[in-house]
Formats: structure tokens, sequence, C-alpha cells
């Protein structure tokens, strides 16, 4: 099993629309991520979630919403989004707690989300 | 939101030539400097985490330095390969978790 999955791997919504995506890590590591890859930006960091408690919010808007059930899987619940939400969404997991610091992380493929 | 600048932004090379890049973080609250290798149609690769001022780290033809004094890290690539072909990604972990925005490496055969 490869060790983080995300699904969808693409989607297409409407502004109105209620759609999450999916990541499961497979490796037994206590850290996830969320980042946003937009055209010809760097990736940015939008959640951090360490032994399933949310460590770190990086000023994003409420339309994002994140879940972490349990160490294993990852949320991010999307709404009323806009067409600049339109993004790659990597989720990321890694052994270590907390910020990203020491622990390399290691990604899945991502949800190419677009927007309409 | 700090500046983590990756030079190049772009680079071709001759199979078999070595390269390297270059990425400048902030010097102050400083923890960690990661290295990604991110391959089109794939996921980002972990290729080093380097933590102490002089660290040097390497993994078959590449290998990375750190000056954490400085604020900067290089990455090398030795007899570059058409397989190198990638995004290179540098990440500053301080108080916050900041990517460049890579170096594009393409190696013509």
């Amino acid at each position: 099993e490869t060790g983080v999955t995300q699904t969808p791997r693409h989607l297409v919504m409407g502004m109105t629309n209620k759609k999450s995506l999916k990541c499961e890590q497979h490796l037994g590591h206590n850290a996830m991520y969320w980042y946003k890859q937009s055209a010809k930006k760097p990736l940015e960091l939008m959640f951090v979630y360490s032994l399933e408690e949310r460590v770190e919010n990086n000023s994003v808007p409420s339309r994002f919403s994140p879940e972490c059930p349990n160490s294993s899987h990852l949320f991010l619940h999307l709404h009323t989004l806009q067409p600049e939400d339109s993004a790659l969404y990597l989720c990321a997991s890694s052994q270590g707690t907390g910020l990203a610091g020491s622990y390399e992380q290691y990604f899945g493929p991502g949800t190419r989300l677009t927007v309409t | 939101i700090l500046n983590v600048e990756q030079s190049p932004q772009s680079l071709h090379v001759q199979e078999g030539d070595s390269t390297n890049f270059t990425c400048s973080f902030p010097s102050s609250n400083f923890y960690a400097l990661h290295w990604y290798r991110w391959e089109t149609a794939k996921s980002p690769e972990a290729l080093f985490v380097m933590t102490l001022n002089g660290d040097e780290k390497k993994k078959g033809r590449i290998s990375a330095t750190l000056n954490t004094k400085e604020g900067y890290s290089y990455l090398y690539i030795k007899g570059s390969q058409p397989e190198d072909s990638a995004t290179y990604l540098c990440a500053f972990a301080g108080n916050q978790f900041y990517f460049g925005t890579g170096t594009s490496l393409t190696v013509i055969p």
C-alpha cells in the first residue's frame, strides 16, 4: 500500500458545492499536514495535526475546514469556495509531532481542484 | 511571511555535468532545513533534513551543505542523469514552515 494516499485525484466543483478531500497515511506517523500549491507560488502550509490535535492553522479562510478523526486519516472539507481556490492540494505526514521541524515529510499525490 | 529563496529558478544541464543550487533563508529562529525532489506527476520526495550548522549530507550522487549563520544551503548533483530532472524544493523550519519556489532542473541526454 502506498505510504500516503489522497482521493479524489481530480475534483471540479461549483462555488456553491460542498465537497471533501481525503488523505490516508499507512506509515504509522503522528503528524499530518495540508498544503496548497497554486500556480507560480511556493507550497503553502495550511494546517498541521499532531496526534489528532490541530497545532497549526495558517490564517486559512473558514471555507476550508480540516478534520482529523484519527492519526491515519485527514480530511479537508470545502464549501462555498472561490475560483482562486483552484490549486493542487497536497497531504503529507511525518513521524514527529508538532511543527515539521526535523522530521521529513511524506507526501501524497495531491488532489487537483478546479472551482468553477 | 518569511522569504525562502531558491536560485536559479530553472536550469538545463547536459548529462554527466555536475550542478548545484542555492536555498537562502532567514538566519534567525532556525530549526531545520529540508530538501525535497518533486518529479512531474509524482509526489514530493524527501532528500535531506539538516539541523546543525556545517551539516553535510549525501545520498548517492546528491549532497547538501548547510550554513545557518549566513542562512544558506547548497544542493549538489554530481554527474547529472536524465532521471534527475525534477523540481528541487527547500523548506525552512523555524517558528513557521516555509517552502521556496524551487529550482527546476532539466538534464539533457
